[in-house]
């Protein structure tokens, strides 16, 4: 089942910070992030999977909380490079090898 | 290292007619995914495979198949095209599969007229 993304969308001035949170009714084993600019391929961010920690690089940052089958993903400070399309895709069990992706949260940094 | 390459990036076909797109994942990569991306339904999921076995398979008709070589390349056809099938095929490699870092082609455009 498809997990759902809120926002589905955000405009923000730059420097702000975001944040978008991906849920699901079912147990989840992994969680993926991804952004997709316009009329580019989507590009890896994070992976958080079961039992894992919070990862998170440079100004971005995520968490997933098993209890609630929830994962949120944290931008802080945000810059105009951050606008773009955000995705989440989750992994239901251990060798799954297929991700349900959320239909995507539209975010738009302005100057 | 060379990334993630699908060809055709654009194709129109016919209804009726059939279609076969290529990926070429990253070397080293032995897992192959594609997914199929449209406005209304985003990215949803098609079949995955790793060494030249297709470990999954999404929720779409039989027209859909796919299959992947011994280098790892994969192709995937689909059958008797239908307008609804207009789309961006996106395929993604990884070293191991779902629980690893996927990397995306730039996608294949398909408009079916």
């Amino acid at each position: 089942q498809q997990p759902v993304q809120s926002p589905q969308a955000v405009i923000l001035r730059e420097g702000e910070d975001a944040v978008i949170n991906c849920s699901s009714s079912k147990a989840l084993y992994s969680v993926h992030w991804y952004r997709q600019k316009h009329g580019e391929a989507p590009v890896f961010l994070m992976i958080l999977l079961k039992g894992g920690e919070q990862k998170g690089h440079d100004k971005i940052s995520a968490s997933f909380n098993e209890k609630k089958q929830q994962s949120s993903l944290y931008l802080t400070a945000s810059q105009l490079s951050y606008s773009g399309t955000y995705f989440c895709g989750t992994e239901g069990f251990q060798g799954a090898q297929k991700l349900v992706f959320g239909q995507g949260t539209r975010l738009t940094i302005n100057p | 290292k060379a990334g993630v390459t699908q060809t055709p990036r654009y194709l129109i076909k016919t209804r009726g007619q059939q279609v076969t797109l290529s990926c070429s994942p990253i070397s080293g990569h032995r897992s192959v995914s594609w997914y199929q991306q449209t406005p209304g339904q985003g990215l949803q999921f098609l079949f995955e495979y790793f060494s030249e076995t297709q470990r999954n398979k999404g929720n779409f008709p039989g027209r859909f198949s796919g299959r992947q070589f011994s280098n790892s390349r994969s192709e995937m056809n689909v059958s008797t095209l239908e307008l609804g099938d207009s789309a961006l095929y996106l395929c993604a490699s990884s070293r191991t599969g779902a629980t690893t870092e996927a990397f995306f082609g730039q996608g294949t455009r398909l408009t079916v007229v």
